[in-house]
């Protein structure tokens, strides 16, 4: 079975400072990785997705997440927080093929501060 | 192209009764997915129909059901409706990229029972 854990359930981080936002997974096979978030009152948007064409991934919004599969992360990065990325993260995985459905962490809300 | 879209955005719904949900995938998307998303068990999924058939199933009671039509809309039905069955309801539709199926959410479906 596949799952991933989203460690803690808030982080909290001035404006222009490192947004960090950690994932890790457990997969026995070649994982698919995603990251959305989800403003509130809203669904869920694609931020990025690992296709195993490259480590480090890059995606909307200036974020961009780095897979380690010695660490078994998909942690998601932004050089400079901003307040409109105030809104709760997702990270999830799937399977390949048929297999498609999404497995998702708790999430994580991101608080950014003025 | 146009996103996905569910209808009603909010519904207000008594113990007991039952209720039916619909979304409409983006043009060309042949699989739709259903995920109830709360805050205390997180987003979970629900089923998936790709071509009219249910491919992949959650653990779900039997008083949850769905159907895909031909034209790829689909809906989910919820039977007599319990307290813990208010949730956002989210619908997305995927498209095959090599061998991985992206998931692009709806905006959810808001169900209250009271």
């Amino acid at each position: 079975a596949q799952s991933v854990t989203q460690l803690g359930s808030h982080v909290s981080v001035s404006e222009g400072a490192l947004v960090l936002l950690r994932c890790n997974y457990s997969s026995s096979v070649p994982p698919y990785l995603f990251w959305y978030v989800q403003y509130p009152n809203q669904g869920l948007q694609l931020l990025l997705k690992y296709t195993s064409a490259a480590t480090l991934v890059k995606g909307i919004n200036g974020f961009e997440a780095e897979f380690k599969k010695s660490e078994t992360s998909f942690h998601l990065t932004k050089p400079s927080a901003h307040m409109s990325d105030a809104a709760e993260y997702f990270c999830a995985v799937s399977g390949s093929g048929a297999n498609s459905k999404l497995t998702f962490g708790k999430g994580i809300t991101l608080s950014v501060r003025p | 192209k146009a996103g996905v879209t569910q209808t009603p955005r909010y519904l207000i719904k008594t113990r007991g009764q039952q209720v039916t949900l619909s979304c409409s995938p983006i043009s060309g998307h042949r699989s739709v997915s259903w995920y109830q998303q709360t805050p205390g068990q997180g987003l979970q999924f629900l089923f998936e129909y790709f071509s009219e058939t249910q491919r992949n199933k959650g653990n779900f009671p039997g008083r949850f059901s769905g159907r895909q039509f031909s034209n790829s809309r689909s809906e989910m039905n919820v039977s007599t409706l319990e307290l813990g069955d208010s949730a956002l309801y989210l619908c997305a539709s995927s498209i095959l990229q090599g061998v991985r199926y992206e998931q692009y959410f709806g905006p959810g479906t808001r169900l209250t029972v009271t």
